[in-house]
């Protein structure tokens, strides 16, 4: 079936690139997503790779895709204290998303 | 431009009871997706709709049942409702058969 794994927890210091991983056991998912998620609040679109694609920048972000590793990452850099939230990696297309459980980021002074 | 809204904000139930949390799509959308985010973990998929038909559908059971209205907008309803059900209901709605899917703030279903 379906997976999608992130680590739980990420800490960084003020500054610093955070980055995050994800893992997954589907291939053929046409897109994969990067939403962020604040306390009480909805999902956050933040970026997202075409399947074909192994990297894309969008000003602080960096999304990089290991397909043969079934690997996708996401690099902040030069974090910040609002950078502060739950990050869910996501696989899917126009339809049903599939989510990890989240990797919780906290930057620290 | 308004973006998803969801109401109600927080709603609190019994067990057994029904409940119907509603959506309102980004303008321009016509696809509303439902999704239940348990305390810690990530949104799960319930179903799509697009054209006011139920599109696709996730692992859900039937006590678990929408609508979509010509204007767009959808309802989500739960029968019968289980202490298991208490989650944060997230909407999202996307154009058509484009990638983006962008969800709204939520209902914070409390089941006791």
């Amino acid at each position: 079936g379906e997976d999608v794994e992130q680590s739980l927890f990420l800490s960084v210091r003020e500054g610093d690139s955070s980055v995050i991983n994800c893992t997954y056991t589907d291939s053929s998912s046409t897109y994969l997503y990067w939403y962020k998620q604040e306390p009480g609040a909805g999902l956050q679109l933040l970026t997202y790779i075409f399947s074909n694609m192994d990297m894309k920048q969008d000003q602080r972000l960096t999304v990089l895709l290991n397909k043969k590793d079934k690997h996708l990452s996401l690099r902040i850099a030069d974090t910040q204290t609002g950078d502060s939230a739950i990050y869910f990696c996501a696989l899917g297309g126009y339809n049903k998303l599939i989510f990890g459980a989240g990797t919780r980021l906290a930057v620290h002074p | 431009d308004a973006g998803v809204t969801q109401s109600p904000t927080h709603l609190i139930k019994t067990r057994g009871q029904q409940v119907t949390l509603r959506c309102s799509p980004k303008s321009g959308h016509d696809t509303v997706s439902w999704y239940q985010q348990a305390l810690g973990q990530g949104p799960q998929f319930i179903f799509q709709y697009y054209e006011e038909e139920e599109r696709q559908r996730g692992n859900f059971p039937d006590r678990f049942s929408g609508h979509q209205f010509p204007n767009y907008s959808s309802e989500l309803n739960v029968n019968a409702l289980l202490l298991g059900d208490s989650a944060l209901y997230l909407c999202a709605s996307s154009a058509g058969k484009r990638y983006e899917q962008y969800f709204g703030p939520g209902t914070r279903l409390t089941v006791t």
